[in-house]
């Protein structure tokens, strides 16, 4: 299957900064990427699906603001998580679908990102 | 609102079949059901996924009961590194149902 990247893996940060997460797919163009939030022993819960060039589509309850979500190209979507504070400590995994009429649109996941916010 | 159920945990025996239950009584024509797997802080897995017939690939076989509202994913040889939560997945594939929206999925042990 095709390779979805995520970086950095995992990251610490100091309450109230900014910690930006990027999700690429390496080896095809992601017309539609996904982001989700995994709290331990939990399910992962969609965050907001994003298509190229266009602004994010967030799931009811994520707040836009807080979770800044980028689709610039078709290889790179960023997730910047702004003013972190430890309730959003979790594990943020991005996924990417080429999205084409008529064809099978698997979705790939990445590794995921662990975010620690002290 | 789940659109699946499945058991919270499972456990098998190394080499044997694992059978993985999945009920989604609400499903529509055109819905598939997807298959995912992930193991421990890693990023969900594909595994495979039908409409209506049975199938089967490297990794496991999907059948599907006629009248679609369950349907059973099958490790033939479960080995220890098929440890994982699986997550059976109802999806539409038009714009707006097209998203993969996980429940709480079955956690398989196998033990040697």
């Amino acid at each position: 299957g095709a390779v979805v990247s995520q970086h950095p893996s995992w990251v610490i940060c100091k309450s109230g900064t900014s910690v930006k997460i990027e999700c690429r797919s390496l080896d095809f163009q992601a017309t539609t990427m996904f982001w989700y939030r995994q709290f331990p022993k939990q399910s992962l819960m969609l965050m907001a699906t994003s298509n190229e060039g266009s602004k994010a589509t967030y799931e009811q309850g994520v707040e836009k603001d807080k979770f800044l979500i980028n689709h610039a190209s078709l290889t790179l979507s960023t997730l910047t998580v702004t003013s972190a504070h430890p309730e959003d400590s979790s594990f943020y995994i991005c996924s990417a679908r080429y999205t084409k009429r008529g064809a099978y649109n698997e979705q790939f996941f990445g590794p995921g990102t662990r975010l620690t916010v002290l | 609102d789940a659109k699946t159920t499945q058991p919270p945990s499972m456990d098998c025996a190394e080499g044997r079949a694992a059978n993985l239950p999945c009920n989604h009584s609400t499903i529509s024509g055109n819905e598939y059901v997807y298959w995912y797997r992930q193991i421990h802080s890693q990023g969900p897995q594909y595994i495979i996924h039908g409409l209506k017939n049975n199938e089967t690939n490297e990794m496991a076989s999907l059948i599907i009961t006629e009248d679609r509202k369950s349907s059973t994913l099958i490790l033939p040889h479960a080995t220890l590194r098929d440890t994982a939560v699986y997550y059976c997945i109802v999806r539409g594939q038009s714009y707006n149902t097209d998203k993969l929206i996980f429940g709480t999925g079955t956690r398989l042990q196998v033990f040697p």
